[in-house]
């Protein structure tokens, strides 16, 4: 029973476009949320996150989405650049559950030039 | 500072065999995570470590796997009598578990059992 679910195994990009990446969850104990990017041969390097307090959180060409009611969050980065092209996760934790992280399957990022 | 540190990076061992992973937390980060990913797979939670406390083992595949992280530092996960589908690339993370939830995480190690 997956838990976070990213249904678009791959997206591509024209660079300078909007890439929009898409996540749903169950489980409603999810209260912490987390976009991870990955390169090959690397571990997940943590992007941006949110809280469900929140519903929007920005950081530079990054902006995350969470509309609780429908359990969807998003990652939108904005210009999009080459060197975005990744598989990036989407991770959710629970405060009951010593915040182990629960991932999705990633979706591959790839922005062309 | 220094980020997580895994070793080794690649592991070839025969079916059957013991191998043990290492990994070196973020130094301060008091939680301490394994996870793995399979081929095509997200990223599954093995075990987790806080501080001194016991160890949360509920993701554990099987009783082959145990893990030990001694002086609250460096982490150990070992895998006994290795079976084909144990390959995978074995994550570390850590946090400070301050109020803060990210986790970093290091490179990774790649296992393939033959």
């Amino acid at each position: 029973d997956q838990q976070v679910k990213q249904n678009s195994p791959s997206l591509s990009v024209q660079e300078g476009r909007i890439s929009i990446l898409n996540c749903d969850y169950t489980n409603s104990m999810f209260d912490y949320f987390l976009w991870y990017k990955k390169y090959p041969a690397e571990g997940p390097t943590f992007l941006i996150s949110i809280s469900s307090i929140k519903d929007k959180n920005e950081d530079g060409r990054f902006t995350v989405f969470l509309n609780k009611s429908a359990k969807h969050l998003s990652l939108h980065i904005v210009p999009s650049q080459p060197g975005d092209s990744a598989v990036y996760f989407c991770a959710a934790s629970a405060r009951r559950s010593a915040r182990q992280l629960t991932f999705g399957s990633g979706t591959q990022l790839t922005v062309l030039p | 500072g220094a980020g997580v540190s895994q070793s080794p990076s690649n592991k070839v061992t025969e079916k059957g065999k013991d191998v043990e992973l290492r990994c070196d937390p973020i130094s301060g980060h008091t939680a301490l995570y394994w996870y793995r990913q399979s081929l095509g797979q997200g990223l599954e939670f093995l075990i987790y470590f806080q501080g001194n406390s016991a160890p949360d083992k509920s993701g554990l595949p099987s009783d082959r796997f145990s893990a030990e992280r001694t002086g609250g530092s460096v982490s150990t996960l070992t895998i006994q009598r290795t079976q084909q589908e144990d390959s995978a690339v074995y994550l570390c993370a850590s946090s400070s578990n301050r109020g803060q939830e990210t986790q970093y995480f290091g490179p990774g190690t790649r296992l393939l059992v033959l």
